[in-house]
């Protein structure tokens, strides 16, 4: 899997837009971009993914750059809760039955700190 | 209740035990892994599994037995545990290669 570069640590005020890049730089063209986090002691939770499109859901925004060497998981008004580590993770899709290549390999991630 | 469950939540067992720590998921997904996070390391995966029967190594397999009988159960057996082995130990699972995985609360091991 391609590795990706992460800020070790980004603080933002609450209620404003936490951005978050990631660069994978060696992207290959069927590997999908996930970002999950990780609230303090918790089990990892999933956001949002995506392939080239940009992405939206309830939780998030995730843009990524045309020629997909880089994305920015969009946080549109962080609340304190939102504090946790962010992991932005590169993984094949449809990987042979028993295969390895699918598996999600966690970096060591973005701590965002939101702030009163 | 749906979802994944690990347990026990906290365990303290002595060097030279076997331990098994037990994941349950009650969605029929395909796959299932363990993951180990320690500080310094972040998550790392200990071993998977694509379906029942069907297990495979991850990162940091030596010291760990896993299997999978059934769909729904994935433990993780530490044959003679040792103090390297603390940590907390997350169970993921998901349904198939492009979904989400979804992780259970983890279990906090202390050898000592």
């Amino acid at each position: 899997d391609a590795k990706t570069t992460q800020p070790t640590s980004m603080d933002c005020a609450e209620g404003r837009a936490a951005n978050l890049p990631c660069n994978h730089s060696t992207i290959s063209g069927n590997e999908y971009v996930y970002w999950y986090r990780q609230i303090h002691s918790q089990g990892p939770q999933y956001i949002i993914h995506g392939l080239k499109n940009n992405e939206t859901n309830e939780m998030a925004s995730l843009i990524i750059t045309e020629d997909r060497k880089s994305s920015t998981l969009i946080l549109p008004h962080a609340t304190l809760r939102d504090t946790a580590v962010y992991y932005c993770i590169v993984r094949v899709a449809g990987e042979e039955y028993g295969g390895s290549q699918g598996n999600l390999i966690f970096g060591k991630g973005t701590k965002l700190s939101v702030k009163p | 209740d749906a979802g994944i469950t690990q347990s026990p939540r906290y365990k303290i067992t002595e060097t030279g035990r076997q331990v098994t720590l037990m994941c349950h998921q009650t969605w029929s997904h395909s796959y299932m892994f363990w993951y180990r996070q320690d500080l310094g390391h972040g998550l790392r995966l200990i071993y998977y599994s694509a379906a029942a029967d069907i297990t495979d190594k991850g990162e940091v397999p030596d010291g760990y037995v896993v299997s999978r009988s059934k769909t729904e159960n994935f433990p993780l057996t530490l044959e003679s545990a040792t103090r390297s082995q603390t940590s907390v130990y997350f169970c993921a699972s998901r349904s198939g290669t492009n979904t989400e995985a979804f992780f259970g609360q983890g279990t906090r091991l202390t050898v000592v």
